[in-house]
């Protein structure tokens, strides 16, 4: 079966640190992934999405970057935090087009 | 006007009643539609989704679809008090540049009290 693994649960950073957060699928091949943030008392905000190795697209045009250096593992970077980077991000996978998306735990960062 | 809107709520039922949650798009070329369930301070999970117009059931769970109308609800048969969550409806269309995209409404708050 499928799994999805993203760290760390929890993390506090200071203004201007480099973030770094990791996100793996496990028991499947090529498949789309996605990063979210859903910040306080707000919906789920679609950041970056990737269709293959090395193919990243931006959905907002923000402070985050994001990476896809192997077919199962996607990440999301900073090099330096704002305090608006505060939030739950999540990471999530689906194979096709039309299918529902499988979150992972999520990360949520406070920047202080 | 809002890709997908949702009453924020919250919506509070008595345990064992039916609860409904509703949720209406904008882009006519939507082709799926999901309900995700997120209990606070988790990640959101996948509890229904429907493709064609008219009801699906799954166990307590119905989702609607209307496509005419650009509306999508969840029933929640016998509610209990474990349902207690933020119910998200998201949307796809799978055409253009939105390859698969979900777009997500900003959640209905459910509490069912005993």
């Amino acid at each position: 079966s499928q799994t999805i693994h993203q760290w760390p649960a929890t993390l506090v950073q200071p203004v201007g640190s480099p973030l770094s957060l990791e996100c793996t699928v496990e028991g499947t091949s090529n498949p789309n992934l996605y990063w979210y943030r859903q910040a306080a008392g707000r919906g789920l905000q679609l950041l970056f999405y990737s269709v293959g190795i090395g193919q990243i697209s931006s959905e907002v045009p923000q402070n985050l970057s994001a990476s896809r250096p192997q077919d199962r593992q996607f990440i999301l970077s900073s090099k330096k935090l704002l305090l608006s980077d505060s939030g739950f991000y999540l990471c999530a996978w689906s194979l096709l087009s039309g299918l529902g998306y499988t979150f992972g735990s999520g990360t949520r960062l406070t920047v202080v | 006007q809002k890709e997908v809107e949702q009453n924020s709520g919250p919506l509070s039922v008595p345990e064992g009643a039916i609860a409904s949650l509703n949720c209406t798009y904008s882009d006519r070329g939507s082709q799926s539609f999901f309900w995700y369930r997120q209990y606070s301070g988790k990640s959101p999970e996948l509890i229904m989704f429907i493709y064609s117009n008219g009801d699906k059931e799954d166990g307590r769970f119905t989702a609607q679809l209307n496509k005419a109308s650009q509306y999508v609800s969840l029933l929640i048969r016998d509610s209990q008090p474990s349902d207690s969550a933020t119910y998200l409806c998201a949307v796809i269309n799978a055409g253009g540049t939105s390859y698969g995209k979900l777009t997500f409404g900003q959640g209905t708050i459910l509490t069912v009290h005993p």
